[in-house]
């Protein structure tokens, strides 16, 4: 069966720190990949979504970037964190054959605290 | 562009209570339709979804309709337990170089015994 890991699971991080956050996926080949962040009282916004090995796509102008060095691991990282940045960040996969019914599957988030 | 909009929470019932947490969409082309639910500490878990028009999503008895007329997908259940406490998102579903979820901002849902 698949399953998905994401870690930390709750990080404190100092202002102009960097960040690195994990994601990896198993029993799956080449899913798509997603990077989504729940601000407090706010809904999901997408961050970042991967189709493939190396291949990263932004939704949104932002102090984050995201990896995808191996294919079932997905990376988040800033070279500065802002106090911005603070929320909850969850990680995701699809199935990544073209559908849009297919459901997707999401770790259990990282809740990050930048002071 | 694609959005979604749920009625804004909390939203606090007693046991055995209807439930009705309403969804509208705004969507170019013809998006799949989901409810996910989020418990207390947990990522998102799928919870129904509807793939076309007048289709209903059904799952440990809740229910949602995809109208397309009125661009809706309201997620209801006859009679809310202590469990279903939890935040609901209504999300839409499109192919844009990938398959991408929009999600509604989320309604928090608490049902006192």
């Amino acid at each position: 069966s698949q399953t998905i890991h994401q870690w930390p699971a709750t990080l404190v991080q100092p202002v102009g720190s960097p960040l690195s956050l994990e994601c990896t996926v198993e029993g799956t080949s080449n899913p798509n990949l997603y990077w989504y962040r729940q601000a407090a009282g706010r809904g999901l916004q997408l961050l970042f979504y991967s189709v493939g090995i190396g291949q990263i796509s932004s939704e949104v102008p932002q102090n984050l970037s995201a990896s995808r060095p191996q294919d079932r691991q997905f990376i988040l990282s800033s070279k500065k964190l802002l106090l911005s940045d603070s929320g909850f960040y969850l990680c995701a996969w699809g199935s990544g054959q073209g559908r849009v019914d297919t459901e997707a599957f999401f770790g259990q988030g990282t809740r990050l605290t930048v002071v | 562009g694609n959005s979604v909009t749920q009625m804004e929470g909390p939203v606090t019932l007693s046991e055995e209570a209807f439930l009705t947490i309403n969804c509208t969409y705004t969507a170019t082309g013809y998006p799949s339709l989901f409810w996910y639910v989020q418990y207390p500490g947990e990522g998102l878990q799928l919870l129904l979804k509807a793939t076309k028009a007048d289709d209903k999503g059904s799952n440990k008895g809740f229910e949602a309709t995809y109208r397309k007329e009125t661009t809706s997908f309201h997620l209801e259940k006859g009679s809310v337990q202590v469990s279903d406490s939890a935040v609901y998102f209504c999300a839409l579903s499109m192919f844009q170089g990938a398959q991408k979820l929009v999600f509604g901002q989320g309604t928090r849902l608490t049902i006192n015994p």
